[in-house]
């Protein structure tokens, strides 16, 4: 069974430009998340879908940050413009539902250094 | 909100030595639990879980146990191996309301295992 697939793995860009990610979760998971992971802190949830529907936006900021989930299955998450403090490991994650014992799987993350 | 807290790393031990790593929270309800793994280069990967109180869970000789009274879930394993470094973080999936399903993860603890 395939993975969380994401691209690219590493990028570095300077402050106020933009730059987008991109997650494909694993088939036939409804529940797709976006975590922001700093140097030496654990994951911090920045967005939930449920299918291509927000469930859960409360912690993303939404004047530089965007995500979207067309179809229900691919996922692109962008920041526009990016800040210093942007620099971390962006995480994508699946899950068949969001029922609190449903294991949610991670790929491989996206290093984003921001000059 | 909801919160988790690891204790304080890196940890550091030789081969075969007994490890503990302290997991304790605050939730409303019943979350369930969590311990994930990150290897050098990789990805975060579910180590164990357990969904209910007094329950616990264990996976290649990892174990923890479920414990509502203390609200803890310490993870252990009776004898390492180099193989084992990596970064662990203890995670819960929230029962309450908003937090419903979203996982809150602790800093996590640098383990580092000595021939």
């Amino acid at each position: 069974e395939a993975g969380v697939a994401q691209s690219p793995r590493y990028k570095i860009i300077e402050k106020r430009q933009s730059v987008a990610f991109w997650c494909n979760p694993i088939s036939g998971h409804a529940t797709l998340y976006w975590y922001q992971q700093i140097l030496g802190q654990g994951p911090k949830l920045l967005i939930q879908f449920q299918n291509n529907g927000v469930v859960d936006d409360s912690q993303l900021p939404k004047d530089r940050f965007s995500a979207e989930r067309l179809k229900g299955v691919d996922s692109t998450l962008k920041i526009q413009p990016a800040k210093l403090e942007d620099s971390a490991v962006y995480l994508c994650a699946s899950s068949f539902g969001f029922a609190t014992y449903n294991e949610q799987f991670f790929g491989p993350g996206t290093r984003l250094t921001v000059l | 909100g909801d919160s988790v807290t690891q204790m304080e790393g890196p940890v550091t031990l030789s081969e075969e030595a007994f490890l503990t790593i302290n997991c304790t929270y605050t939730a409303t309800g019943y979350p369930s639990l969590f311990w994930y793994v990150q290897y050098p280069g990789e990805g975060l990967q579910l180590l164990l879980k357990a969904t209910k109180a007094d329950d616990k869970g264990s996976n290649k000789g990892f174990e923890a146990t479920y414990r509502k009274e203390t609200t803890s879930f310490h993870l252990e394993k009776g004898s390492v191996q180099v193989s084992d470094s990596a970064v662990y973080f203890c995670a819960l999936s929230g029962a309450g309301g908003t937090s419903y399903g979203k996982l809150t993860f602790g800093q996590g603890t640098i383990l580092t295992v000595h021939p």
